[in-house]
Protein backbone atom coordinates (compact mmCIF):
# COMPACT_ATOMS: atom_id res chain seq x y z
CA UNK A 1 0.00 0.00 0.00
CA UNK A 2 1.22 3.43 -0.51
CA UNK A 3 2.56 5.64 2.21
CA UNK A 4 3.13 9.20 2.68
CA UNK A 5 5.55 10.39 5.53
CA UNK A 6 4.83 13.68 7.40
CA UNK A 7 7.29 15.27 10.49
CA UNK A 8 5.61 14.65 13.40
CA UNK A 9 5.62 18.23 13.94
CA UNK A 10 7.29 21.21 13.30
CA UNK A 11 7.70 25.00 15.17
CA UNK A 12 7.71 28.34 13.73
CA UNK A 13 7.33 31.73 15.35
CA UNK A 14 4.80 34.14 14.12
CA UNK A 15 5.38 36.21 11.30
CA UNK A 16 7.90 33.29 9.44
CA UNK A 17 7.42 31.06 6.74
CA UNK A 18 6.53 27.45 7.94
CA UNK A 19 7.08 24.53 5.17
CA UNK A 20 5.87 21.08 5.79
CA UNK A 21 6.86 18.39 3.24
CA UNK A 22 4.98 15.17 2.69
CA UNK A 23 6.98 12.45 1.10
CA UNK A 24 6.14 9.31 -1.13
CA UNK A 25 7.47 7.42 -3.94
CA UNK A 26 7.24 9.37 -7.18
CA UNK A 27 4.34 11.59 -5.76
CA UNK A 28 4.62 14.32 -7.92
CA UNK A 29 3.22 12.55 -10.04
CA UNK A 30 0.17 12.47 -7.75
CA UNK A 31 -2.31 14.95 -7.16
CA UNK A 32 -1.63 16.27 -3.40
CA UNK A 33 -4.02 17.97 -1.42
CA UNK A 34 -3.75 19.72 1.83
CA UNK A 35 -6.05 20.26 4.94
CA UNK A 36 -5.93 22.03 8.40
CA UNK A 37 -7.60 20.92 11.56
CA UNK A 38 -7.68 22.74 14.26
CA UNK A 39 -8.54 21.59 17.07
CA UNK A 40 -12.12 19.66 18.05
CA UNK A 41 -12.92 20.82 14.27
CA UNK A 42 -12.97 18.73 11.36
CA UNK A 43 -10.78 19.00 9.18
CA UNK A 44 -10.87 21.60 5.79
CA UNK A 45 -8.95 21.73 2.66
CA UNK A 46 -6.69 24.61 2.11
CA UNK A 47 -5.14 23.05 -0.90
CA UNK A 48 -5.95 20.79 -4.04
CA UNK A 49 -4.05 20.11 -7.02
CA UNK A 50 -1.32 20.56 -5.80
CA UNK A 51 -1.06 24.31 -5.60
CA UNK A 52 -4.58 25.64 -5.99
CA UNK A 53 -6.20 27.50 -2.95
CA UNK A 54 -9.84 26.68 -2.55
CA UNK A 55 -12.19 29.92 -2.59
CA UNK A 56 -11.63 31.66 1.51
CA UNK A 57 -8.20 30.30 1.62
CA UNK A 58 -5.45 33.16 2.50
CA UNK A 59 -2.87 33.80 -0.08
CA UNK A 60 -0.10 33.24 2.56
CA UNK A 61 -0.83 29.34 1.66
CA UNK A 62 0.49 27.90 -1.01
CA UNK A 63 1.54 24.20 -2.04
CA UNK A 64 4.14 22.36 -4.91
CA UNK A 65 4.81 19.23 -5.36
CA UNK A 66 7.77 17.56 -7.58
CA UNK A 67 10.06 14.34 -7.30
CA UNK A 68 9.19 12.42 -4.12
CA UNK A 69 7.78 15.50 -2.26
CA UNK A 70 4.95 17.78 -2.00
CA UNK A 71 5.07 21.53 -0.03
CA UNK A 72 2.60 23.19 2.21
CA UNK A 73 4.32 26.56 2.71
CA UNK A 74 2.68 29.53 5.02
CA UNK A 75 4.22 32.50 4.29
CA UNK A 76 3.78 35.14 7.69
CA UNK A 77 2.40 32.14 9.86
CA UNK A 78 -0.40 33.74 12.22
CA UNK A 79 -1.15 32.49 15.39
CA UNK A 80 -4.42 31.02 13.76
CA UNK A 81 -3.08 28.82 11.36
CA UNK A 82 -1.64 26.92 15.01
CA UNK A 83 -3.25 23.20 13.69
CA UNK A 84 -2.78 20.01 12.32
CA UNK A 85 -2.04 19.39 8.83
CA UNK A 86 -2.64 16.59 6.27
CA UNK A 87 -1.41 15.80 3.22
CA UNK A 88 -3.36 13.44 0.73
CA UNK A 89 -2.78 11.61 -2.57
CA UNK A 90 -5.24 10.10 -5.08
CA UNK A 91 -4.05 8.39 -8.02
CA UNK A 92 -5.84 4.96 -9.40
CA UNK A 93 -3.42 3.11 -7.52
CA UNK A 94 -3.96 4.13 -4.40
CA UNK A 95 -7.21 6.45 -4.04
CA UNK A 96 -7.15 8.95 -0.79
CA UNK A 97 -4.11 8.09 1.15
CA UNK A 98 -3.47 10.44 3.69
CA UNK A 99 -0.35 11.30 5.28
CA UNK A 100 0.56 11.12 8.80
CA UNK A 101 -0.32 14.98 9.68
CA UNK A 102 2.05 17.57 11.06
CA UNK A 103 1.17 19.19 14.04
CA UNK A 104 2.30 23.22 13.25
CA UNK A 105 3.10 25.28 16.47
CA UNK A 106 3.03 29.19 16.15
CA UNK A 107 5.21 30.46 19.00
CA UNK B 1 -25.25 26.74 1.60
CA UNK B 2 -23.75 23.06 1.85
CA UNK B 3 -23.57 21.43 4.69
CA UNK B 4 -23.26 17.59 5.65
CA UNK B 5 -24.98 16.59 9.17
CA UNK B 6 -23.76 13.58 10.81
CA UNK B 7 -25.86 11.60 13.82
CA UNK B 8 -25.32 11.62 16.92
CA UNK B 9 -22.59 9.78 19.63
CA UNK B 10 -23.05 5.97 19.20
CA UNK B 11 -21.52 3.48 22.10
CA UNK B 12 -21.38 -0.37 21.22
CA UNK B 13 -20.27 -3.47 22.65
CA UNK B 14 -17.13 -5.65 20.45
CA UNK B 15 -18.52 -7.88 18.37
CA UNK B 16 -22.01 -5.37 17.43
CA UNK B 17 -22.37 -3.10 14.59
CA UNK B 18 -23.21 0.50 14.21
CA UNK B 19 -24.89 2.48 11.37
CA UNK B 20 -23.79 6.28 10.80
CA UNK B 21 -25.57 8.56 9.00
CA UNK B 22 -24.31 11.53 7.26
CA UNK B 23 -27.15 14.31 6.17
CA UNK B 24 -26.30 16.54 2.83
CA UNK B 25 -28.00 19.64 1.61
CA UNK B 26 -27.76 22.40 -0.41
CA UNK B 27 -26.23 20.77 -3.57
CA UNK B 28 -27.27 18.34 -6.21
CA UNK B 29 -27.04 15.07 -4.17
CA UNK B 30 -26.08 12.92 -7.48
CA UNK B 31 -23.42 15.00 -8.90
CA UNK B 32 -20.30 14.83 -6.18
CA UNK B 33 -19.31 11.43 -4.15
CA UNK B 34 -19.32 11.39 -0.67
CA UNK B 35 -16.62 9.51 1.09
CA UNK B 36 -15.89 8.32 4.82
CA UNK B 37 -12.75 8.69 7.57
CA UNK B 38 -11.90 8.05 10.53
CA UNK B 39 -9.56 9.69 13.00
CA UNK B 40 -8.82 7.37 16.38
CA UNK B 41 -8.11 9.24 19.23
CA UNK B 42 -4.83 11.56 18.79
CA UNK B 43 -4.46 10.17 16.16
CA UNK B 44 -4.50 10.93 12.59
CA UNK B 45 -6.87 10.98 9.73
CA UNK B 46 -7.80 7.28 8.03
CA UNK B 47 -9.79 6.71 4.84
CA UNK B 48 -12.29 4.38 4.35
CA UNK B 49 -14.88 4.30 1.98
CA UNK B 50 -16.38 6.16 -1.00
CA UNK B 51 -20.01 6.19 -2.69
CA UNK B 52 -21.14 7.49 -5.77
CA UNK B 53 -24.36 8.66 -4.83
CA UNK B 54 -25.93 8.22 -8.27
CA UNK B 55 -25.58 4.84 -8.25
CA UNK B 56 -24.95 2.39 -5.70
CA UNK B 57 -20.86 2.36 -6.59
CA UNK B 58 -18.84 1.83 -3.28
CA UNK B 59 -14.94 1.55 -3.12
CA UNK B 60 -13.46 0.66 0.66
CA UNK B 61 -10.25 0.58 2.09
CA UNK B 62 -8.50 -2.83 1.79
CA UNK B 63 -8.70 -2.97 5.52
CA UNK B 64 -12.29 -2.55 5.51
CA UNK B 65 -13.78 -4.12 3.03
CA UNK B 66 -15.48 -7.23 4.72
CA UNK B 67 -16.85 -5.28 7.85
CA UNK B 68 -17.80 -1.51 5.93
CA UNK B 69 -21.15 -1.29 4.22
CA UNK B 70 -21.74 2.48 2.60
CA UNK B 71 -25.22 2.85 1.05
CA UNK B 72 -27.53 5.89 0.15
CA UNK B 73 -30.95 6.89 -0.13
CA UNK B 74 -31.72 9.49 -2.63
CA UNK B 75 -34.97 10.81 -1.61
CA UNK B 76 -33.38 12.27 1.66
CA UNK B 77 -30.20 13.21 0.66
CA UNK B 78 -28.69 10.83 2.96
CA UNK B 79 -25.23 8.72 3.42
CA UNK B 80 -25.06 5.74 5.65
CA UNK B 81 -21.93 3.45 6.45
CA UNK B 82 -22.24 0.41 8.64
CA UNK B 83 -19.22 -0.80 10.37
CA UNK B 84 -19.44 -4.33 11.51
CA UNK B 85 -17.97 -6.92 14.20
CA UNK B 86 -17.13 -3.96 15.93
CA UNK B 87 -13.90 -3.89 18.44
CA UNK B 88 -12.09 -1.64 20.54
CA UNK B 89 -9.43 -0.22 17.98
CA UNK B 90 -12.82 0.85 16.09
CA UNK B 91 -13.32 3.68 18.59
CA UNK B 92 -12.84 6.63 16.86
CA UNK B 93 -14.49 9.94 15.40
CA UNK B 94 -16.33 8.98 12.03
CA UNK B 95 -16.57 11.93 9.16
CA UNK B 96 -18.11 11.69 5.56
CA UNK B 97 -16.51 14.41 3.61
CA UNK B 98 -17.75 15.42 0.12
CA UNK B 99 -15.64 15.19 -2.84
CA UNK B 100 -15.37 17.58 -5.21
CA UNK B 101 -14.16 15.58 -8.75
CA UNK B 102 -10.61 14.63 -7.46
CA UNK B 103 -10.19 18.30 -5.86
CA UNK B 104 -10.08 17.11 -2.53
CA UNK B 105 -12.94 16.85 0.13
CA UNK B 106 -14.22 20.40 -0.10
CA UNK B 107 -16.99 20.16 2.48
CA UNK B 108 -17.42 17.39 5.84
CA UNK B 109 -19.43 16.79 8.65
CA UNK B 110 -18.95 17.34 12.17
CA UNK B 111 -17.94 14.13 12.85
CA UNK B 112 -20.00 11.33 15.01
CA UNK B 113 -17.50 9.28 18.07
CA UNK B 114 -18.65 5.59 18.36
CA UNK B 115 -17.21 4.18 21.38
CA UNK B 116 -16.64 0.33 21.53
CA UNK B 117 -15.98 -0.31 25.23
CA UNK B 118 -17.19 -3.61 26.71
Amino acid sequence: SYEMTQPPSLSVSAGQTATITCSGEKLGDKNVCWYQQRPGQSPALVIYEDTKRPSGIPERFSGSNSGNTATLTISGTQVMDEADYYCQSWDRSAPWVFGGGTKLTVL
Amino acid sequence: QVRLVQSGAEVRKPGASVTLSCKTTGYNFTTYYVHWVRQAPGQGLEWMGIINPSGTATGLAQRFQDRVTLTRVTSTTTVYMKLSSLRSEDTALYFCARESALQGFDYWGQGTLITVSS
